[in-house]
């Protein structure tokens, strides 16, 4: 079964610094990978995703994920964080495109400070 | 707004009781998930339907059950409710563009269960 590790429960970073959340996986055979935000009181929404190809991928709000399989990791980053970017930060894994039976990661949790 | 709706935002009931969680899907989206959202448990997928039929189904609880109905809504039927079901469930519609599925989250409702 496949499984997800954000190994980071909570990240503070000032406003305008970069930022890289982390996230690793364990899936024995290609996966499918999403990284989710989610904000106060709010549903998750879809950062980005990888399904195959270039391994750096590009996403909405200014983020972007690089897959590195020898690794086993999807790590999200983004060179200068906005206030507007605090918010919990789900990783996630498919084994297949379709992303509603992924399993999730707990969360990183960012604060920005001003 | 992703166009999800879920009502109600709060729900706040008693153990042994049972409550139904209502989601209307973006229009047009045949699919439904259904996920629980805890402090312990993480973010968990439990039960997906597309077009009235159940399709598939995660970590979901005898005591739980969900239903699809003709205009596509969906409710989650929570019975002998325990201390530990107080989460926050999160419905989801889909889009697929060819073998690529989108997820759009509602809001949520927050169950508490005293």
């Amino acid at each position: 079964a496949q499984s997800v590790t954000q190994p980071d429960i909570h990240i503070t970073v000032s406003e305008g610094a970069s930022l890289e959340l982390r996230c690793n996986y364990s899936y024995g055979a290609t996966p499918y990978l999403f990284w989710y935000v989610q904000s106060p009181g709010q549903g998750l929404q879809l950062l980005l995703k990888y399904f195959s190809g270039d391994t750096l991928v590009q996403g909405i709000k200014g983020f972007e994920a690089e897959f590195k399989r020898s690794q086993s990791s999807f790590n999200l980053r983004k060179p200068s964080v906005h206030w507007s970017d605090a918010a919990e930060y789900f990783c996630a894994v498919a084994y297949n495109t379709n992303a509603g039976k992924s399993t999730f990661g707990d969360g990183t949790t960012l604060t920005v400070k001003p | 707004d992703s166009g999800v709706t879920q009502t109600p935002k709060h729900l706040i009931t008693a153990t042994g009781q049972r409550v139904t969680l209502r989601c209307s899907p973006r229009s047009g989206d045949l699919s439904v998930y259904w996920y629980q959202q805890s402090l312990d448990q993480g973010l968990q997928f439990l039960i997906q339907y597309y077009n009235g039929e159940e399709r598939a189904k995660g970590n979901i609880l005898e005591r739980f059950s969900a239903q699809q109905f003709p205009d596509l809504h969906s409710e989650l039927n929570l019975s002998s409710l325990e201390l530990g079901d107080s989460a926050l469930y999160f419905c989801a519609s889909s889009v697929t563009t060819g073998s690529n599925e989108k997820l759009f989250f509602g809001s949520g409702t927050q169950l508490s269960v005293l």
